[in-house]
């Protein structure tokens, strides 16, 4: 069964502590995989589109990178204004996204 | 610009009421879609409109009644509402709706709550 999973399911960090949060997939025939974040209440903020093995991609203290079975997203010295939902989605047949259950990520001052 | 927009921000219905839901992009995009997130859970796809044509029904009810005017406007009509409708719904864009379709761009949501 198609699959994507993210974990942890909730992180706490300190300011300035850097982590790296996974999400897993078990679809065939990846056409993208996607990274967003959300705010309570607020839409989906786009971040970033991964699209084949070995793709990495930055922005300010956020780096994304993509395996065959996962993608990471690092967060270096994270601050409390990085809190918020992230959630990994993969699109694997039209433009259909298959989204995870999301990481809420804390970081306290 | 990446802007997706919805009206209203909030809606509060009753089960007998008739409201809708608007969108609205100016990126070009060419699919639009409508989904429902419930608190604490991720987005779920209800409908995908292609070239202002349906192209995905995620086996709706048909209390949700969907509507693409235009390239630009996506609307979505509500009727006869149940209280476990209340959910923040999204709208999306993307410039195609096939492979390789790109990005979905999502707008703010709209709140609603059903009484």
């Amino acid at each position: 069964e198609d699959q994507v999973t993210q974990s942890p399911e909730a992180l706490r960090l300190q300011e300035g502590e850097s982590s790296s949060l996974n999400c897993s997939y078990t679809v065939s025939g990846l056409r993208g995989l996607f990274w967003y974040r959300q705010d309570p209440g607020k839409g989906p903020e786009f971040l970033f589109t991964l699209y084949s093995a070995g793709e990495e991609k930055e922005k300010e203290r956020l780096k994304a990178t993509l395996t065959k079975k996962e993608s990471f997203l690092h967060i270096t010295a994270p601050k409390p204004e990085d809190s918020a939902t992230y959630l990994c989605a993969v699109s694997y047949y039209g433009n259909k996204l298959v989204f995870g259950a999301g990481t809420i990520l804390r970081v306290k001052s | 610009d990446t802007e997706v927009t919805q009206t209203p921000k909030h809606l509060v219905m009753g089960m007998t009421n008739k409201k809708s839901l608007k969108c609205e992009q100016h990126m070009g995009h060419r699919a639009m879609y409508w989904y429902k997130q419930k608190a604490k859970k991720p987005p779920e796809l209800m409908f995908v409109y292609s070239y202002e044509k349906l192209s995905i029904n995620e086996s709706v009810p048909s209390r949700f009644s969907p509507e693409c005017p235009n390239s630009s406007l996506l609307n979505l009509h509500l009727h006869a509402l149940q209280p476990e409708d209340s959910a923040l719904y999204l709208c999306a864009s993307s410039q195609e709706e096939g492979p390789g379709g790109g990005t979905q761009y999502f707008g703010p949501g709209t709140r609603l709550l059903v009484l």
